[in-house]
C-alpha cells in the first residue's frame, strides 16, 4: 500500500481481555517495528522484524506481549488479559533494507477499562 | 548504550521568530541521528537526518538541524517560525548494535507550540 495501515485506529477494552492489533507495512519494507506511546511519554521500543530473522523482542514488557509477523508482511501484536496501563497509542512502522528513517502508521489507541 | 535527552519538555515562540529544539545525545561510535514531528491526531512523520557529511542537515517543511559532534548534540531549527508548525518533536538515534536493520531509539518529545 500506500502507507503504513494500522487496525484498528481505537480500541476499547476490558481488563482481562485479549487484544490483537494489526499492522500492514509498505509492500516491500523488510523491517517492522512495534512502538508504543503512553500519554506524556516518549516512544517506547516494543519488538523488531528484520525479514526472516528472529525478532528482536528486548522490549516487550511482560509476557503478555507477544507479536508475529506472517509471511514478511502483515504484523500482529498480541496483548492477553490487558491491564489499565497497557493504555497507550501503539504505532507500528516500517522501512526498506539499509534505509534510515521510518515510515510510521497512525497508531492504534487502546484504551483498557 | 545510545541516548538521545530532550531537555525541554515544551518550547513557545511567537509566529515568525526562530525556533530551535534541543537534543543531545549519547552514542558509541558515530551517530546516526534523526528528527520526526508528530502533528494532532496524526502519525509520525520523518523529518531529517545526519549520517554523516555536512553538520548542517536540511529537512522538510523548512526545518534543519545542526549535529555538533563537540556538544554532542543534534538542534532542530528553523529561521521563521509557522502556527502549523505546532506539533510533538522527536529526536531520534540508531541503535548501532543493529547492522540488518535500524532500530531507533527516540527522546521523550519536546511539545512546539507556535503563537500568532
Amino acid at each position: 500500500g500506500a502507507g503504513v495501515s494500522q487496525s484498528p485506529s481505537n480500541k476499547v477494552t476490558e481488563k482481562g481481555k485479549d487484544v490483537e492489533l494489526r499492522c500492514d507495512p509498505i509492500s516491500g519494507h523488510t523491517a517492522l517495528y512495534w512502538y508504543r506511546q503512553s500519554l506524556g511519554q516518549g516512544l517506547e521500543f516494543l519488538i523488531y522484524f528484520q525479514g526472516n530473522s528472529a525478532p528482536d523482542k528486548s522490549g516487550l514488557p511482560s509476557d503478555r506481549f507477544s507479536a508475529e509477523r506472517t509471511g514478511g508482511s502483515v504484523s500482529t501484536l498480541t496483548i492477553q488479559r490487558t491491564q489499565q496501563e497497557d493504555s497507550a497509542v501503539y504505532l507500528c512502522a516500517s522501512s526498506l533494507p539499509g534505509s534510515y528513517g521510518y515510515t510510521f502508521g497512525s497508531g492504534t489507541r487502546l484504551t483498557v477499562v | 548504550a545510545q541516548s538521545v535527552a530532550q531537555p525541554e519538555d515544551q518550547v513557545n515562540v511567537a509566529e515568525g521568530n526562530p525556533l530551535t529544539v534541543k537534543c543531545t545525545y549519547s552514542v558509541s561510535g558515530n551517530p546516526y541521528l534523526f528528527w520526526y514531528v508528530q502533528y494532532p491526531n496524526r502519525g509520525l512523520q520523518f523529518l531529517l537526518k545526519y549520517i554523516t557529511g555536512d553538520n548542517l542537515v536540511k529537512g522538510s517543511y523548512g526545518f534543519e538541524a545542526e549535529f555538533n559532534k563537540s556538544q554532542t548534540s543534534f538542534h532542530l531549527k528553523k529561521p521563521s517560525a509557522l502556527v502549523s508548525d505546532s506539533a510533538l518533536y522527536f529526536c531520534a538515534v540508531r541503535d548501532i548494535r543493529y547492522t540488518g536493520g535500524f532500530k531507533t531509539i527516540f527522546g521523550a518529545g519536546t511539545r512546539l507550540f507556535v503563537k500568532a
